[in-house]
């Protein structure tokens, strides 16, 4: 049964880079996709985008300037980092997994918040 | 990018009721339509992928149906359990769009 763990900074400051990573345990991230997504205080979910173990890439136009998604195969984690963020990036931001296709996700982190104040 | 959309906003029902919820995409989306539950505090969980395939482990209250644009997720039979947040979500492409959510909660 794969696990899923975020970690990273609770707090993060305006136009800075907000950065998580995602420990995958019971699994290879050498395989199926791996995405982020986040959920607004509102209750909003919003897919931030994925990758998939040929090292192909795929954002959501809205963020892809400012997002970037990146793969330790060696620690089995991947990572996202968001630049110059605002407070309406300020959110729960997910981690998962989905194995058949793209954007089933059937495996999900428990979440961490992230706000983004000075 | 492919709006969705979901109706009731919010919703009170008894145990052993039958719910429906409806989902409508913006667009034609085959039935690449995923149905989640989510439980406060805790991230969503995946009940239903493509229109109406239940997952491993979810009763056979639940069931889901629709083709196209428009969908539905049905609980028959409420349990005390199934007091959540119900989520639709398109994988026809990228981005990937979630709808705004139900709240069922308990008459």
């Amino acid at each position: 049964q794969v696990q899923l763990q975020e970690s990273g900074p609770g707090l993060v400051k305006p136009s800075e880079t907000l950065s998580l990573t995602c420990n995958v345990s019971g699994g290879s991230i050498s395989s199926y996709y791996w995405s982020w997504i986040r959920q607004s205080p509102g209750r909003k979910l919003e897919w931030i985008g994925y990758f998939y173990y040929s090292a192909s890439t795929n954002y959501n136009p809205s963020l892809k300037s400012r997002v970037t998604i990146l793969v330790d195969t060696s620690k089995n984690q991947f990572s996202l980092n968001l630049r110059s963020v605002t407070a309406a990036d300020s959110a729960i931001y997910y981690c998962a997994r989905a194995r058949t296709s793209a954007g089933t996700v059937g495996d999900w982190g428990p979440g961490t918040l992230v706000t983004v104040s000075s | 990018d492919i709006q969705m959309t979901q109706s009731p906003s919010s919703l009170s029902a008894s145990v052993g009721d039958r719910v429906t919820i409806t989902c409508r995409a913006s667009q034609i989306i085959t039935t690449y339509l995923n149905w989640y539950q989510q439980k406060p505090g805790k991230a969503p969980k995946l009940l239903i992928s493509t229109a109406s395939t239940l997952q491993s482990g979810v009763p056979p209250r639940f069931s889901g149906t629709g083709s196209g644009t428009d969908f539905t997720l049905t609980i028959s039979g409420l349990q005390a359990e199934d007091f959540a947040t119900y989520f639709c979500q398109q994988s026809y492409n990228t981005p990937f769009t979630f709808g705004p959510g139900t709240k069922l909660d308990i008459k």
